[in-house]
């Protein structure tokens, strides 16, 4: 079974700072996708970023990137200069091959969240 | 390109009421998703559906079902209705099946209140 871990309940960080949100992972597969998800208090889930088990560079989108450490099994994700809007429950999921079962993927599997507030 | 919709967006109901809800994927997309989102138990994955069949389902009893249509629309269903199956329900869409970059699309969840 899959299991995701994010340590940080809440955070609380400066304006124009960066952040780095924590996520590590536990699977046996060795193919697997990891996701980030920014979820407003609005409740609507929010595409950030992807990483793929065999992806050597880490991935970048504008201000998201992501810091794997594939040995480590974590994923953590980066915000630079981050921004009031930023604001919002953020989590961390995983999704892996069912290679040995017909194909396809399993669900998500998401860890319980970090809520980022950014203050002024 | 419009993003996944679901209706209703609230929805209170009383133990042991049944509850459908509905789903309608980003065009062009085939698979579509369901998860549950509590304050204790966090996202959980209930079941995928592609192509009208189920091909991944969680650890949820079987009062949970869904279905998906020939235009990949989805509808989930719950019976009898238990006062722990208050929640957000969330429905995500994609292309395919795979495990790789193929990004799940959320919509804005129907939030279930049952009384």
């Amino acid at each position: 079974a899959q299991k995701i871990t994010q340590t940080q309940p809440g955070m609380f960080v400066q304006e124009k700072e960066a952040v780095t949100l924590d996520c590590t992972y536990d699977t046996s597969d060795q193919s697997y996708g990891l996701f980030w998800y920014k979820q407003p208090s609005s409740g609507e889930m929010i595409f950030l970023i992807y990483q793929g088990s065999y992806d050597e560079q880490n991935a970048t989108e504008g201000r998201y990137s992501l810091n794997f450490q594939k040995a480590r099994k974590s994923a953590n994700l980066v915000i630079s200069a981050s921004q009031l809007g930023d604001s919002a429950m953020y989590f961390c999921a995983m999704r892996v091959s069912r290679s040995n079962s017909g194909g396809g993927a399993d669900g998500l599997t998401f860890g319980k969240g970090t809520h980022l507030i950014i203050q002024p | 390109k419009a993003g996944v919709t679901q209706t209703p967006r609230y929805l209170i109901k009383t133990r042991g009421q049944q509850v459908t809800l509905s789903c309608s994927p980003i065009s062009g997309h085939r698979s579509v998703s369901w998860y549950q989102q509590t304050p204790g138990q966090g996202l959980q994955f209930l079941f995928e559906y592609f192509s009208e069949t189920q091909r991944n389902k969680g650890n949820f009893p079987g009062r949970f079902s869904g279905r998906q249509f020939s235009n990949s629309r989805s509808e989930m269903n719950v019976s009898t209705l238990e006062l722990g199956d208050s929640a957000l329900y969330l429905c995500a869409s994609r292309h395919g099946t795979s495990y790789g970059p193929d990004t799940q699309y959320f919509g804005p969840g129907t939030r279930l209140t049952v009384l």
